[in-house]
């Protein structure tokens, strides 16, 4: 099976932008979660979703949203870009009922 | 509230010595424990997981982890480090039942191989 897939891999936005990832879950993966990785907080959870729904969400502001597709294919955004916002992006998917997590390689989004 | 905290942030062995990452787990329901490892550039790759049943979990790479619910702690070992094994390493707790699938990760600990 093909493993969770991210695009693009590697954005450069400025201050006030707005950008969007997305994200393809291993086939029949329902769960997508995203998490933002940063030197100084390590990884930390943005939000979890699963058929189309958005079960879980983690301590970000409300500038960060996500949303997940009828294939599982999920997107997040991020609006009025700051600074603090460049980090590597990590997308993961997993099975219904199975809490183990698999990892795409994740999006570099560096903020000028 | 689920915390994990991961002893050492950097851990240096040399190459054929005895790798032990540390990692201890607060959670108030019975946890979900995984071992994840980055290399640079890359995502995170997952080494092993414990859910339920046998304590003592094999891995890939060579590595093992043994859970020990007295000591809240889920250390991960390699008998013999390779040049290959220099990465990050992540400890991650997930709660067991609900429909919470959220991971909460340790800091990391930088793993450095030396010939």
């Amino acid at each position: 099976k093909a493993g969770v897939t991210q695009t693009p891999r590697y954005l450069i936005k400025t201050r006030g932008q707005q950008v969007t990832l997305s994200c393809s879950p291993i086939s029949g993966h329902r769960s997508v979660s995203w998490y933002q990785q940063t030197p100084g907080q390590g990884l930390q959870f943005l939000f979890e979703y699963f058929s189309e729904t958005q079960r879980n969400k983690g301590n970000f502001p409300g500038r960060f949203s996500g949303r997940q597709f009828s294939n599982s294919r999920s997107e997040m955004n991020v609006s009025t870009l700051e600074l603090g916002d460049s980090a590597l992006y990590l997308c993961a998917s997993s099975s219904r009922g199975f809490h183990e997590q698999y990892f795409g390689p994740g999006t570099r989004l560096t903020v000028t | 509230a689920q915390s994990v905290t991961q002893l050492g942030s950097h851990v240096s062995v040399s190459e054929g010595a005895l790798v032990l990452l540390r990692c201890n787990y607060s959670s108030s329901v019975p946890p979900y424990l995984f071992w994840y490892v980055q290399y640079p550039n890359q995502g995170l790759q997952l080494l092993l997981k414990y859910t339920t049943g046998a304590t003592l979990v094999k891995g890939i790479n060579g590595f093992e982890a043994e859970f020990k619910k007295s000591e809240t702690s889920f250390h991960l070992t390699k008998p013999s480090a390779h040049m290959s094994d220099a990465a990050e390493y992540f400890c991650a707790v997930s709660y067991s039942g609900g429909s919470n699938y959220k991971l909460t990760f340790g800091k990391g600990t930088l793993l450095t191989v030396n010939p």
